[in-house]
């Protein structure tokens, strides 16, 4: 079984600073790990992933995370907030199953 | 490439007629699609997966009389809710995944907004 935990449902930054998403997995099979950014009333976007090969894993739009098995962590970072990043951030995880199991969704704003 | 799409995008219905969403995989073969629900400001909850050519499998609590989920082909899986109430408005979200062994990515369709009256 997979679970997510997304610390934070709302986070705030302003132009230009440093973004931290937090996540953390659970999950009893070496795991998928995803990060998705969703626009109001859009589908999901795949921001990056990581499938057990490099730990720091770089994605679009300067976005990459890092996989640390010790922490169970796989935290999205970027280094310089844009007014466009304004979104909702959804980690998720996957095993062998092929299914996502989705945190419950961090808030960005980035405050101008 | 990768690109799933959904139609349609929005719908409004009346209480007690069935609605059909249609989910298709345009430039790959889907072995696998699946159906999420979400609710305003809170996550996707999956609702089932479905597999071509075979019976989908529904996540606990999913009524499957109430939301039939046909994979008829590789690129097309319906979801229709049937005799829809106003409580089964929600975002409807399909995803895909291509037969690669081992590589769990789904792509993601734009959604279809429901909403009952």
């Amino acid at each position: 079984a997979q679970s997510v935990t997304q610390l934070g449902s709302h986070v705030s930054v302003s132009e230009g600073a440093l973004v931290l998403l937090r996540c953390n997995y659970s999950s009893s099979v070496p795991p998928y790990l995803f990060w998705y950014v969703q626009y109001p009333n859009q589908g999901l976007q795949l921001l990056l992933k990581y499938t057990s090969a490099a730990t720091l894993v770089k994605g679009i739009n300067g976005f990459e995370a890092e996989f640390k098995k010790s922490e169970t962590s796989f935290h999205l970072t970027k280094p310089s907030a844009h007014m466009s990043d304004a979104a909702e951030y959804f980690c998720a995880v996957s095993g062998s199953a092929r299914q996502l199991t989705f945190g419950s969704g961090t808030q960005l704003t980035v405050l101008p | 490439g990768a690109v799933v799409s959904q139609h349609p995008s929005w719908v409004i219905c009346k209480s007690g007629t069935s609605v059909k969403i249609e989910c298709r995989s345009l430039d790959f073969q889907a072995t696998t699609m699946f159906w999420y629900r979400q609710f305003p400001k809170q996550s996707l909850m999956l609702m089932a997966t479905s597999n071509e050519g075979s019976k989908a499998t529904y996540e606990q609590g999913v009524e499957k009389d109430k939301f039939l989920i046909n994979h008829a082909s590789l690129t097309l899986s319906t979801l229709t809710v049937t005799s829809a109430h106003p409580e089964d408005s929600s975002f409807y979200i399909c995803s895909a995944t291509p037969g690669r062994a081992g590589y769990n990515e789904q792509f993601f369709g734009p959604g279809t907004r429901l909403t009952v009256l």
